[in-house]
Formats: structure tokens, sequence, C-alpha cells
């Protein structure tokens, strides 16, 4: 059964780049079948939906991050990553990162909290 | 992009209850909603797709309905283990959408 599992810095100062990566386990990466997704929940909101990597390797952001956002895969490591530059305080947030068929997510991970601040 | 509007934010209920949660969407988006289950401590999982669809693995107890903005989870015959988060998500346009989500206590 695949495992997904966040990790990253959980502190990052503003202006910084935020980098997080997601281990896949009990499945490969490179099959071609799934998207990745990545989502952040800020506290007290609701989730928002950063952008996915589609089974066909192309990537859609959501216009309110695309100028900022990078997904990418590692097949080599089985990561999938996330790259979110120049951020904010309100960037602060749980990140998380998910699994899914083509179109929506499957198996999430259990989130990784990254706080903004100096 | 579509706002989805779910609630109740917060409920509690026995076991053996029966519960509905609501997410009402800002513009049709066909059966394009997800329903997605997260326990305390857990990532979370996927529990009714397109809808309606009732996911392999999840309980008969669960199911959904709705089509087009108004759509609802519906959870009979509460058991303990069914306390949790619950939300939706729409993937009928970009960028995909949230409900607020809905923590749901067993009593």
């Amino acid at each position: 059964q695949v495992q997904l599992q966040e990790s990253g810095p959980g502190l990052v100062k503003p202006s910084q780049t935020l980098s997080l990566t997601c281990a896949v386990s009990g499945g490969s990466i490179s099959s071609g079948t799934y998207s990745w997704t990545w989502s952040r929940q800020p506290p007290g909101k609701r989730l928002e939906w950063i952008g996915y990597m589609y089974c066909s390797g192309s990537t859609y952001y959501n216009p309110s991050l695309e100028s900022r956002t990078s997904i990418s895969l590692d097949t080599s490591t089985n990561l999938f990553s996330l790259k979110l530059t120049s951020v904010t305080a309100a960037d602060t947030a749980v990140y998380y990162c998910a699994r899914g068929g083509c179109d929506y997510p499957q198996k999430w991970g259990q989130g990784t909290l990254v706080t903004v601040s100096s | 992009e579509t706002t989805l509007t779910q609630s109740p934010a917060f409920m509690s209920a026995t076991p053996g209850d029966k519960v509905n949660i609501s997410c009402k969407a800002s513009q049709h988006i066909d059966h394009d909603i997800s329903w997605y289950q997260q326990r305390p401590g857990e990532g979370a999982i996927l529990i009714i797709q397109e809808a309606t669809t009732l996911v392999p693995g999840t309980p008969p107890r669960f199911s959904g309905s709705g089509y087009g903005t108004d759509f609802t989870l519906t959870i009979t015959n509460i058991e303990s283990e069914d306390a949790a988060y619950y939300f939706c998500l729409q993937h009928d346009n970009f960028p995909y959408t949230f409900g607020q989500g809905t923590k749901l206590e067993i009593k």
C-alpha cells in the first residue's frame, strides 16, 4: 500500500525559497498512471490546491501561486518536490502531498507544518 | 474559480446515528466532486469519488449524492472509528478548490 511522507524545514525566512519533498513508498512514481499533487492549509483556513503533475507529466498550478511555484518528480529517488519562492507569512501552512488517479488525489501524506518567520 | 461551501463545520454524533455533510458549489460542476476522510494523525483518504461512487474499501455505511451544485456525504449507523475530519474537493475546473471541512466527533 502506498505511503507518502512530506519533509522539509519547519521554518523558512521571508523572501527565501520553501523546498519540500514527498517520499513515496510502496509504489514507483515513474509509472505514468498517477497524478502528484501539493496542497496546503493555513492555520484556521480551508485547504488550498497548489498544483499537480498530471499523468502525462504536464504541470498545472493555482494561478494565485503559479509565478512562484514549481513541482517536479525525481524518479531516481522516488521523491516528488515542491518549491515556492519569495515566501511571506501568508505562506505559513501545513503542506500536504498526495497521489491520485489522473484527475484527483486518492491518498495523502500526513502533512508538514512550515512557518515563515524571521 | 468555484467556491465550495461545506457545512456544518463541526458536528457531534452518537454511535448508530445518521449524519449528512453538505457541499454546495458556486457553479455547476457536474459530478466532479470527491469526499475525503482524515483521521487524527493520519493522511487523508478518498472515500467517495465522482459524487456518488464508493471507493473500494470504504464501508457501505458511507454514501454520496448530488449533481450540479448540491452534494451530500451521508454516514448511516455511525461507528466510533468514523470520528475524523471530512472535506470535499471539486475537480471540474482549475484551480481545484476545497470545502471548509467538517470535524465529526463521536460521543
